[in-house]
């Protein structure tokens, strides 16, 4: 079985331009979560979804970061504009109630704010 | 996170020796998990832990959960240069999905 699948890997933008990450997660979970990893702050989580609607977005940094889940295999991270300091890793992960609810993460997007 | 604090924050070993990180917590665990990151890479699952005094096993990494100390440690027998990466421990302390990490404990294995 596919694990979750992120795109793209990596993105390199300039200061100001909107950045769009995209995430495919293990079929038949029902969880969604988005994190952010860094240096100086760690991994962090900004999301996370149930059965499609956002249930917690009190990581969110600001209203410059957005996320939608369309449907059950899909769900976006937008950034808009993009600074700088959005600079990080950002995962996607992806878990099922059914199997006590480990989270399985994607390899990630690294992106660099220029 | 400073509510879950891993320690050693790096540690450097000879090939064949045991080690153990610990992660502590602030607050009350519901559910511990143990992960590995290698460079430029996902976090991989190793072990999930639930109940105060739970402990498991996975080919040579042995985790344990002490409730009452709000701590757990992840223990490598017989370290191999595989083992080498970053693990992260994540709980889960309001009883909710949310998983708070610590900083991560990185591991280097000598030949």
């Amino acid at each position: 079985d596919a694990g979750v699948i992120q795109s793209p890997r990596h993105e390199v933008t300039e200061m100001g331009q909107e950045v769009t990450l995209r995430c495919k997660p293990i079929s038949g979970h029902n969880s969604l979560f988005w994190y952010r990893q860094t240096m100086m702050r760690g991994l962090e989580l900004l999301i996370y979804f149930n059965n499609n609607v956002p249930i917690d977005d009190s990581g969110m940094p600001e209203d410059r970061f957005s996320a939608k889940m369309p449907n059950a295999s899909f769900s976006t991270l937008k950034i808009q504009p993009s600074e700088p300091r959005d600079s990080a890793v950002y995962f996607c992960a992806s878990s099922s109630w059914t199997v006590q609810e480990t989270q399985y993460f994607g390899p990630g997007t690294r992106l660099l704010v220029l | 996170s400073q509510e879950l604090e891993q320690s050693p924050q790096s540690l450097i070993v000879q090939e064949g020796k045991n080690l153990t990180i610990n992660c502590t917590s602030s607050k009350t665990l519901y559910g511990l998990y143990w992960y590995k990151q290698k460079y430029g890479e996902g976090l991989i699952f190793l072990m999930m832990l639930q109940k105060g005094g739970e402990e498991k096993s996975h080919e040579k990494i042995t985790a344990k959960l002490d409730e009452k100390k709000q701590q757990s440690s992840l223990h490598i027998t017989a370290s191999q240069p595989s083992h080498a990466g970053i693990y992260l421990c994540g709980a889960d302390l309001q009883g909710a999905q949310k998983l708070v990490f610590g900083q991560g404990t990185r591991l280097t294995i000598n030949p």
